[in-house]
């Protein structure tokens, strides 16, 4: 049974260029989590969508980033412009959703590391 | 108020000796999941272990188990035998019954296991 995949798992970029990092989370899972994770501000929630719809997005640093969900089986989450200190490590994951909660855990992606020159 | 607590920043532990990673949490909500996760220096997230604030027993997996301290609001990680594949980040996690799908992280403690 494949886990949650994340592509591209290493990104080089340029300041003000559009990066768009993907995730396929576990079939059958409802939930799904994109977060981050810096040296200096360790792991943080970016947002996530419950059955596809984004429940709390208040973790999203600012307009410049954005996440979709358009289907179960795959999200987005999409930088543009990129600026250096977008350089961090994005992670997917994803759960059982509502029913079960809170007793199911998260699975993650391998992560993507981005960096922005 | 943080709602997982890691105060260790560091650890050391000798080989073949056990330790104790703490963890506290905060929630007002009776029901509710404690989850630990392990991220080697290859970067991925692992799940370890999970308590559920209901369960009677300490959760053990292995090598792994979970000092459930619930008046204390603690659950504290124990690693038995270590070995020098533990060295690692560990992480403490919580889910709410109420907010239902939302996790909360702690910082994480750094693990070194010294042969």
């Amino acid at each position: 049974d494949a886990g949650v995949i994340q592509s591209p798992r290493h990104e080089v970029t340029e300041m003000g260029q559009e990066v768009t990092l993907r995730c396929k989370p576990i079939s059958g899972h409802n939930s799904l989590f994109w977060y981050r994770q810096t040296m200096m501000r360790g792991l943080e929630l970016l947002i996530y969508f419950n059955n596809n719809v984004p429940i709390d997005d208040s973790g999203m640093p600012e307009d410049r980033f954005s996440a979709k969900m358009p289907n179960a089986s795959f999200s987005t989450l999409k930088i543009q412009p990129s600026e250096p200190r977008d350089s961090a490590v994005y992670f997917c994951a994803s759960s059982p959703g509502l029913a079960g909660a809170p007793y199911n855990e998260q699975f993650f992606g391998p992560g993507t590391r981005l960096t922005v020159l | 108020a943080q709602k997982i607590t890691q105060t260790q920043p560091g650890m050391f532990v000798q080989e073949k000796e056990a330790v104790t990673l703490d963890c506290t949490y905060d929630t007002s909500d009776p029901s509710y999941g404690l989850f630990w996760y392990k991220q080697p220096s290859s970067g991925e997230m692992i799940f370890l272990i999970y308590q559920g604030s209901y369960d009677q027993q300490n959760a053990t997996e292995g090598r792994y188990s979970l000092n459930f301290q619930k008046a204390r609001k603690s659950a504290n990680l124990v690693i038995s035998a270590s070995q020098l594949g533990d060295s690692a980040m560990y992480f403490c996690a919580m889910r709410e019954g109420n907010t239902g799908n939302q996790f909360y992280f702690g910082t994480g403690t750094s693990l070194t296991v010294i042969p």
